[in-house]
């Protein structure tokens, strides 16, 4: 595909249940990012990956929260027990290197629960 | 966002030039990027500084100083679609290079 894409585009879920958010890259990028954007708010830095290094996951907010990358390509952002405040739209990206290059926003997971 | 900060909101005119400034953590600096985003959808790249200077692209131009940590976005000829919230990014050097630190926006409005 020309950009990226992310599924679901909206995933309404009960307290306590878990979820996988799924992000497809741009082909050939090798640096990817999770983040989180509550209503009016800023983007949150969740987790960060780049080729086959380490992930950073500095930005993670607490143990529920964790994310693959398969083969260096489609990555998937699990939450699990959700809460309330959980609720936000998840925005991937992803770029070609990291730091100096722009990064491509996929259309984003709104996330609610209920 | 952490280290950067921007104003709130601002209200501009149809036609007008409205400034869009940022300031951010020197330490660390490799690049500053803005980028639009309209109510509802994602971020979309604007422009890139990472020397001291104006870069100019149709009605849209980004200045940086360095030393200052401060960059603005300035955008002339306002028109209606350019209401949109618009993001600061630092990028970052070496181990950080992944956490480009975002701004938490400024929502522009144009009015008739």
């Amino acid at each position: 595909g020309a950009g990226v894409s992310q599924s679901p585009s909206n995933k309404v879920t009960e307290k306590g249940k878990d979820v996988e958010l799924r992000c497809d890259p741009i082909s050939g990028h090798t640096a990817l990012y999770w983040y989180r954007q509550s209503l009016g708010q800023g983007l949150e830095f969740l987790i960060y990956f780049q080729g086959n290094s380490a992930p950073d996951k500095s930005g993670l907010p607490s143990d529920r929260f964790s994310a693959e990358r398969t083969g260096g390509s489609v990555s998937t952002l699990t939450i699990q027990r959700t809460q309330q405040e959980d609720s936000a739209v998840y925005l991937c990206a992803s770029s070609p290197l990291a730091g100096l290059n722009e990064q491509f926003f996929g259309p984003g997971t709104r996330l609610t629960v209920l | 966002g952490q280290n950067i900060d921007q104003p709130t909101e601002m209200t501009a005119t149809e036609g007008a030039i409205v400034q869009i400034n940022c300031t951010y953590q020197t330490s660390g600096f490799n690049g500053l990027f803005w980028y639009q985003q309209h109510a509802g959808e994602a971020p979309t790249f604007l422009s890139y500084n990472v020397l001291d200077g104006l870069e100019e692209k149709g009605r849209f131009s980004s200045f940086l100083s360095r030393s200052k940590g401060y960059s603005y976005l300035l955008l002339k000829e306002l028109q209606m679609k350019d209401s949109a919230s618009y993001l600061c990014a630092q990028g970052l050097h070496n181990t950080n290079a992944g956490k480009s630190t975002f701004g938490d926006g400024t929502t522009l409005t144009v009015k008739p």
